[in-house]
């Protein structure tokens, strides 16, 4: 079992709909969360960082992470089609390495 | 804020020649920096952890005479791929982390292609 699994979609939404993804873990050593965004034939862009559970807003974007479940999501509102790219989550240990899901390849459609 | 730069960002070489890949900080200082290596539609893969002023720890599997990396200072971080082969290409990613907090910043990658 991978530690960090994530769907790898591909997701395809209209332009406007809310979009969830979602990343699972087997580690409850993890403590820091993160979501990246990658366009094709780019570097992974930071979008969120979280530390604890709870939610945290930044714009469009959510960031959702349950240490009870093991479970992160982030939502995205009033999707755009510049949204569209692969989305990782990402997380670690304290001093550990970063582990990333597989990436969910998300399309939004005009 | 948190801006990392990679150069090249694409590079063509021929067979049993060496190339040098350089990450910079930007706008901060990097405590830490990594190299990843990211195939088509996979995720990143952490080829090794630099530490300014020591050497790279490197992730099993990785040759690390074949991928040297200095970080000669708290801004610059270099990957030399010695003696390309083809099948040394892909997409080599840098990150760095100001170390005082876990998360890490992306360069813009390097698209290596061997000939």
């Amino acid at each position: 079992q991978k530690e960090v699994e994530q769907d790898p979609g591909p997701l395809s939404v209209p332009e406007g709909a809310i979009v969830s993804l979602n990343c699972t873990y087997s580690n409850s050593a993890f403590q820091y969360f993160m979501w990246y965004r990658q366009y094709s034939r780019k570097g992974p862009e930071l979008l969120m960082y979280t530390y604890s559970s709870g939610n945290k807003e930044d714009g469009r974007f959510t960031a959702q992470v349950d240490k009870s479940s093991k479970y992160i999501s982030l939502f995205i509102r009033d999707s755009q089609p510049s949204d569209s790219a692969t989305y990782l989550c990402a997380m670690s240990a304290k001093g550990g390495k970063l582990i990333f899901g597989q990436g969910t390849e998300l399309s939004v459609k005009p | 804020g948190a801006v990392v730069s990679q150069h090249p960002s694409w590079v063509i070489c021929k067979s049993g020649t060496s190339v040098k890949i350089e990450c910079r900080s930007l706008d901060f200082q990097a405590t830490t920096m990594f190299w990843y290596r990211q195939f088509p539609k996979q995720s990143l893969m952490l080829m090794a952890t630099s530490n300014e002023g020591s050497k790279a720890t490197y992730e099993q599997g990785v040759e690390k005479d074949k991928f040297l990396i200095n970080h000669a200072s708290l801004t610059l971080s270099t990957l030399t791929v010695t003696s390309a082969h083809p099948e040394d290409s892909s997409f080599y990613i840098c990150s760095a982390s100001p170390g005082q907090q876990e998360t890490q910043y992306f360069g813009p990658g390097t698209r290596l292609l061997v000939l």
